[in-house]
């Protein structure tokens, strides 16, 4: 079935660098994302959403641009800091009831 | 601010036995919904309920059952336990005006 997927499956930076982790989805009806960080041990939790009606969004330190052209979404974070250093998850929202479909997680490692 | 409650924490059956996950919502929220989580893997969705009723259902085994009770908490119940069934079990909750889900720390199940 249609889901959502991430390209790379790890990314390392350096603390203080701009990390930028990418996710591509095949559900042209899709109208709804949200990034999770998940911590080891821990549950997602949420970052930051988007839907299909804007481009960019931007929170605390975290940007998610969305392009429904190409289907893809990205989440970058400024200045990275030790304490971002988890696994990410795109998801998608898929019918009227609002279940997410996830997409495999990118483990995002800062070093000092 | 509340969050959303899961117990027990770990929990460790023998194969062919039964358990029980439970899930607290966070307060005035109405909507549970419970996922699986495998070693390195995404969380896959099982099933959810709206105001105590199943609204969706995902790859979720006819071993497993759930419920939701007039108090709004959800109740995961496995049985036939089987090796592959250890894993980290989420429940998120919802509730209006957003469509975010918050998620709980986990159940982690292991099946010996």
């Amino acid at each position: 079935g249609e889901s959502v997927g991430l390209h790379l499956p790890t990314l390392s930076v350096q603390e203080g660098d701009n990390s930028i982790i990418n996710c591509a989805y095949s559900n042209s009806a899709s109208d709804y994302f949200i990034w999770y960080k998940q911590e080891s041990g821990k549950g997602p939790q949420f970052i930051i959403d988007i839907r299909s009606n804007m481009d960019k969004r931007q929170g605390q330190r975290v940007t998610v641009l969305l392009n429904k052209t190409v289907k893809h979404l990205s989440l970058q974070i400024a200045a990275t800091q030790p304490g971002d250093s988890a696994v990410y998850f795109c998801a998608e929202i898929q019918g009227g009831y609002n279940k997410l479909i996830f997409g495999a997680g990118t483990r995002l490692a800062v070093h000092p | 601010a509340a969050g959303v409650i899961q117990s027990p924490r770990h929990l460790i059956k023998e194969k062919r036995e039964t358990a029980t996950l439970k899930c607290y919502p966070i307060p005035r929220h109405d909507t549970v919904y419970w996922y699986q989580q495998g070693p390195g893997q995404d969380p896959q969705f099982l099933i959810s309920f709206y105001e105590k009723m199943q609204s969706d259902k995902g790859s979720i085994p006819d071993r497993f059952s759930a419920q939701q009770f007039s108090d709004y908490h959800s109740e995961l119940n496995m049985s036939s336990l089987e090796l592959g069934d250890s894993a980290l079990y989420f429940c998120a909750t919802q509730g209006a005006p957003t469509d975010t889900q918050y998620f709980g720390p986990g159940t982690r199940l292991t099946v010996l």
